[in-house]
Formats: C-alpha cells, structure tokens, sequence
C-alpha cells in the first residue's frame, strides 16, 4: 500500500524559506505514470495547487507562487521536497504531497498533511 | 489560468436526499475533471475521476457526468457518513490544476 509522509518544521518565520519533505513508501517514486505534487489548505479554506514535479525532474508551477516555490525530487531516497520562499502568514496552512495520475490528474494517494504556521 | 466555479458553497439535506453539486470551468475541460471528499481534520479523498469515472472502492451512489464546461456530481441517497466538504479538480492545462471553491455538506 503506498504511503506519503510529509515532514518538516511546523513554524517559519515570516521572510524566510518553508521547506518540507515527502517520502514515499510502498511505491517508486521512479514511475512514468505519475507526477508527484504539493497542495495547500489555509485554515478554514479551500485546496490550492501549489506545483508538481516529474521523477525526471521537471517541475510544473502554480503561476501564483512560481516566483517563490522550488520543487525537487531525490529518487534515492524515494523523496520530493517543497521550497517556498519570503513567506508572510498567508502561507499558514496544511500543506499536503500527493500522487497525481498523468492520464487524467486525479490525486489518489494523499499525505496525512502538516500544519505550517508562519509566525514571528 | 481555467476557473472553476463550484456551487452550492453549502448544502443542507436529509439522509435518503439526493444531494447535486456542481461546477463550471472557464473554458472546455473536455473530460478534465475529478471530484474529491475531504472529512475535517483529514486528507481530500478522489472518488471520480475523468468526469464519470468511480475510484476503486468507492460507493455506487455517488457518481459524476459532464464534459466539456459544465459538470455534476450526485449522491444518490445520502447517507450520514458523506458529511463532508467536496471539490471538483480540474486538469486541462497539463499539468496544472484548479480546485472548485468547495460544497460543505451538511444533514439536515
């Protein structure tokens, strides 16, 4: 059964860089089949797609955070990570990596999520 | 950038009420679209993908139909543990996607 897991600190200060990581377990992160992707749900509110990356290494952005975010994948270690850079506290939220299908998008295997809050 | 506008925002009904939600892309999706259930505190769930196509191990009496900008999704006979928010998912611009607002789903 595949499994997502992010990881990473739960409080950035604002103006500095969130980084967090998915490992993927129970599944190659290697396969052509799927992008690997990050989405975000600020307290209260609805799902946003932040960007996905290919295990090729090619990275798709949301052109809202483009300017902001790096996407990475290690295959080594079977990880994906999320940069966002200059965060302020509207990039509270839970932040969720996901498996997309490259037939037709649908995310069908989700991280549990992690809260991030953006606080001096 | 495709807008999708989902609607009702929010939903009252009674167990055994066919409940219908919908959602509007901005442009042709062709069949782009998927719909997911998020239950508070939890992940989103996929439960069609591909406009009308039911996830493995996903209850019958939910379903999907559309193509093109416009696009429906249906329980048949609701029952008390679909309390939920859904959201409809667009993948046109490969491979970006949009979310729909989001439909809370509340019982009566």
């Amino acid at each position: 059964q595949l499994q997502l897991q992010e990881s990473g600190p739960g409080l950035v200060k604002p103006s500095e860089t969130l980084s967090l990581t998915c490992t993927v377990s129970g599944g190659s992160i290697s396969s052509s089949s799927y992008y690997w992707g990050w989405i975000r749900q600020p307290p209260g509110k609805g799902l946003e797609w932040i960007g996905s990356i290919y295990y090729s290494g090619s990275t798709y952005y949301n052109p809202s955070l483009k300017s902001r975010v790096t996407i990475s994948v290690d295959t080594s270690k079977n990880q994906f990570s999320l940069k966002l850079s200059s965060v302020t506290a509207a990039d509270t939220a839970v932040y969720y990596c996901a498996r997309i299908m490259i037939t037709f998008g649908e995310a069908d295997y989700w991280g549990q999520g992690t809260l991030v809050t953006v606080s001096s | 950038d495709i807008q999708m506008t989902q609607s009702p925002s929010s939903l009252s009904a009674s167990v055994g009420d066919r409940v219908t939600i919908t959602c509007q892309a901005s442009q042709d999706i062709s069949n782009y679209l998927n719909w997911y259930q998020q239950k508070p505190g939890k992940a989103p769930k996929l439960l069609i993908y591909d406009a009308s196509n039911l996830e493995t191990g996903v209850p019958s009496r939910f379903s999907g139909s559309g193509s093109g900008t416009d696009f429906t999704f249906t329980i048949s006979s609701l029952q008390p543990e679909d309390i939920a928010t859904y959201y409809c998912q667009q993948y046109d611009n490969l491979p970006s996607y949009t979310f729909g607002q989001g439909t809370k789903l509340e019982i009566k």
